[in-house]
């Protein structure tokens, strides 16, 4: 079936400009997870969906960043005023259900590899 | 302090030969989970093993193997019988808690196999 999709593939900008990146995730899946690569480092995370539950956005990094997920299905991330610092490569995740004490595969998008000039 | 410490920033290793992967990490939470994942040069997060802090045994899938000593905080990941396709970066993740979603990552091992 398909996995994670995650558009656009690439997004140049220029500094202070706003993006929005999106996420459609794996159909049935109830969390969704956006996360940052920067250049040779690993995986930071953003912010979490599960359901209809607030989100846990303990992971952005400023107010310049915001998400929705619309239905509880397709989620956009948000940037405004983009900054040279902010380009790096922007996973989405998404996973079946989350269990108590077990673990949840997480499925990964593509990614969106954002250049702010 | 990190959570997730992978010490090995690269490693080159025979075709065909075993390969450890070193993974610290550092939590007080007694309920965890620590996660391998490998990333080729396409850039996918392929999802490797899973040991949970309270499992009693090491997981196990196909060739991959993860080498859990609770007591030293490591959680090293082995890859028998290497083969070419195995390059890439691998990175070593720790869920907190017992409803925590997000995962902590370490900085990642770049292992490139030599035929």
């Amino acid at each position: 079936g398909a996995g994670v999709s995650q558009s656009p593939s690439n997004k140049v900008t220029e500094k202070g400009k706003d993006v929005e990146l999106r996420c459609d995730p794996i159909s049935g899946h109830t969390a969704l997870y956006w996360y940052r690569q920067s250049l040779g480092q690993g995986l930071e995370f953003l912010i979490y969906f599960q359901g209809n539950s607030a989100p846990d956005k303990s992971g952005l990094p400023s107010d310049r960043f915001s998400a929705e997920r619309t239905g509880g299905s397709v989620s956009t991330l948000t940037i405004q005023r983009t900054q040279q610092e902010d380009s790096a490569v922007y996973l989405c995740a998404s996973s079946l259900v989350v269990l108590a004490g077990g673990y949840n595969e997480q499925f990964f998008g593509p990614g969106t590899r954002l250049t702010v000039l | 302090a990190q959570k997730i410490t992978q010490t090995q920033p690269g490693m080159f290793v025979q075709e065909k030969e075993a390969v450890t992967l070193d993974c610290t990490y550092d939590t007080s939470d007694p309920s965890y989970g620590l996660f391998w994942y490998k990333q080729p040069s396409s850039g996918e997060m392929i999802f490797l093993i899973y040991q949970g802090s309270y499992d009693q045994q090491n997981a196990t899938e196909g060739r991959y193997s993860l080498n859990f000593q609770k007591a030293r905080k490591s959680a090293n990941l082995v890859i028998s019988a290497s083969q070419l396709g195995d390059s890439a970066m691998y990175f070593c993740a720790m869920r907190e808690g017992q409803k925590a979603e997000k995962l902590t990552f370490g900085t990642g091992t770049r292992l490139t196999i030599i035929p």
